[in-house]
């Protein structure tokens, strides 16, 4: 059973455009998240994490939006940069105290920004 | 200002061979964790460990896996007896411990390929 489901495996856009990657999950304990950006033969790169208490964070052109009622959380991107493209992954994780702080991830989606 | 380093980048075992993975913390770093990425798949999470302790092994398989993260030197993911389905991207990363704002910080992998 996949707790963090990321229902589209790619998404294209045009350089200047917003991209929107969603991501949605079903255990209510996941109280943090996380979007990790991965391009290939290296390691995933931390972008942007937001917590249950809030519902927006925003750093520079990432924005993520949470959505907790509805279990669903996004990424925006905007401007999108060809330099972008890559595969972006969403990640869950119960905030437990003294807990495992194990991740639980989506299958990712590969985004595409043509110039 | 090394980040985490994994090695080797690439391994190619024959089956029933051991495979031994290595992963170097980032400095200051006393947590690690391994994640196992499948073909297609998002990276799901093996084990958790701290200075000479297991904290959560609840994502590795019971048999012919095993880790450590010794006192002095890396952290090491042993596979033994090594099967066409081990084949697979292995991801390490590392943590000062408790994350509030930003997550962990991965390795550019080992990629382990059974033949």
């Amino acid at each position: 059973d996949q707790q963090v489901k990321q229902n589209s495996p790619s998404l294209s856009v045009q350089e200047g455009r917003i991209s929107i990657l969603n991501c949605d999950y079903t255990n209510s304990m996941f109280d943090y998240f996380l979007w990790y950006k991965k391009y290939p033969a290296e390691g995933p790169t931390f972008l942007i994490s937001i917590s249950s208490i809030k519902d927006k964070n925003e750093d520079g052109r990432f924005t993520v939006f949470l959505n907790k009622s509805a279990k669903h959380l996004s990424l925006h991107i905007v401007p999108s940069q060809p330099g972008d493209s890559a595969v972006y992954f969403c990640a869950a994780s119960p905030l437990t105290q003294g807990g495992s702080e194990k991740l639980v991830f989506g299958k990712g989606t590969k985004l595409t920004v043509n110039p | 200002n090394a980040g985490v380093m994994q090695n080797p980048r690439h391994l190619v075992r024959r089956r029933g061979q051991e495979a031994r993975l290595r992963c170097s913390p980032m400095k200051g770093h006393s947590h690690v964790y391994w994640y196992r990425q499948l073909p297609e798949e998002g990276l799901k999470f093996m084990v958790y460990l701290q200075k000479e302790n297991i904290i959560d092994e609840s994502g590795m398989p019971k048999e012919r896996f095993s880790a450590e993260f010794p006192k002095e030197g890396p952290s090491i993911l042993r596979i033994q007896q090594v099967v066409r389905g081990d084949s697979a991207a292995y991801f390490c990363a590392s943590s000062r411990g408790h994350q509030e704002t930003h997550g962990y910080t991965f390795g550019s992998g080992t990629r382990l390929t059974v033949v």
